[in-house]
């Protein structure tokens, strides 16, 4: 089955600096790769996502990129501000098989004012 | 903004005992799910619903585990005789079906201890 790793684990940022979180995937037939926040005492909540046949995406400070042939994609956030302090994961799925998102470990990020 | 609903948002029970988690999903969603997260590990999907069946299920979804859609709007998972393993956060999700089934939205899930 399908395996996410995500890194790294943990990220302490300046505010105003930019964060980068990797993950890679493990089955080429995956096609849909979302990134979740998940705040203190909160579910995880859908920020971006990107289909297989797109390389990049972006929405005001957020982007993914995603390089199929590696097998990898991350999340680019520019211009950090404390309330993206968070647990941000990824997953990978393959599109209308059940909707069965295999989750990476999470990042806790963390923005310094 | 419409969101999915979890009760309780903690549930302590003995080994052995049945539980039920409850779910209100969003109201015009068709897909409905279950992920749960043991402490330190990854988040781990057991089981999608949809038209009053399950449609995939992990093998963690074993006969211990069930889920039902009981009047329209609620969505629960039972777990028959709990295990000190069971212990986790268990999250539900829906889904609208459509050109955006993928996008999944959470509650803010449930921590069951088991005793």
């Amino acid at each position: 089955g399908e395996n996410v790793e995500q890194h790294p684990s943990t990220l302490s940022v300046q505010e105003g600096d930019s964060a980068v979180i990797k993950c890679t995937y493990s089955d080429s037939a995956s096609n849909y790769f979302p990134w979740y926040k998940q705040e203190l005492g909160k579910g995880p909540q859908l920020i971006i996502d990107i289909r297989s046949n797109v390389g990049e995406k972006k929405d005001q400070r957020i982007a993914v990129t995603l390089n199929k042939t590696a097998k990898h994609f991350s999340l680019h956030i520019t211009e950090t501000q404390p309330e993206d302090s968070a647990v941000y994961f990824c997953a990978a799925s393959i599109h209308n098989a059940g909707n069965m998102l295999t989750f990476g470990g999470g990042t806790r990020l963390m923005v310094k004012p | 903004e419409p969101e999915v609903t979890q009760t309780p948002s903690h549930q302590v029970t003995q080994m052995g005992q049945e539980v039920i988690l409850r779910c209100v999903p969003i109201s015009n969603h068709l897909y409905f799910y279950w992920y749960r997260q043991i402490l330190g590990q990854k988040v781990e999907f057991l089981v999608s619903f949809y038209n009053n069946e399950i449609s995939e299920k992990s093998e963690i979804f074993d006969d211990q585990f069930s889920v039902e859609r009981p009047d329209g709007s609620n969505f629960t998972l039972k777990i028959r005789s709990t295990k000190l393993e069971d212990s986790a956060m268990y999250f539900c999700a829906s889904s609208p079906g459509g050109a955006t089934n993928e996008k999944l939205f959470f509650g803010s899930g449930t921590q069951l201890s088991v005793l």
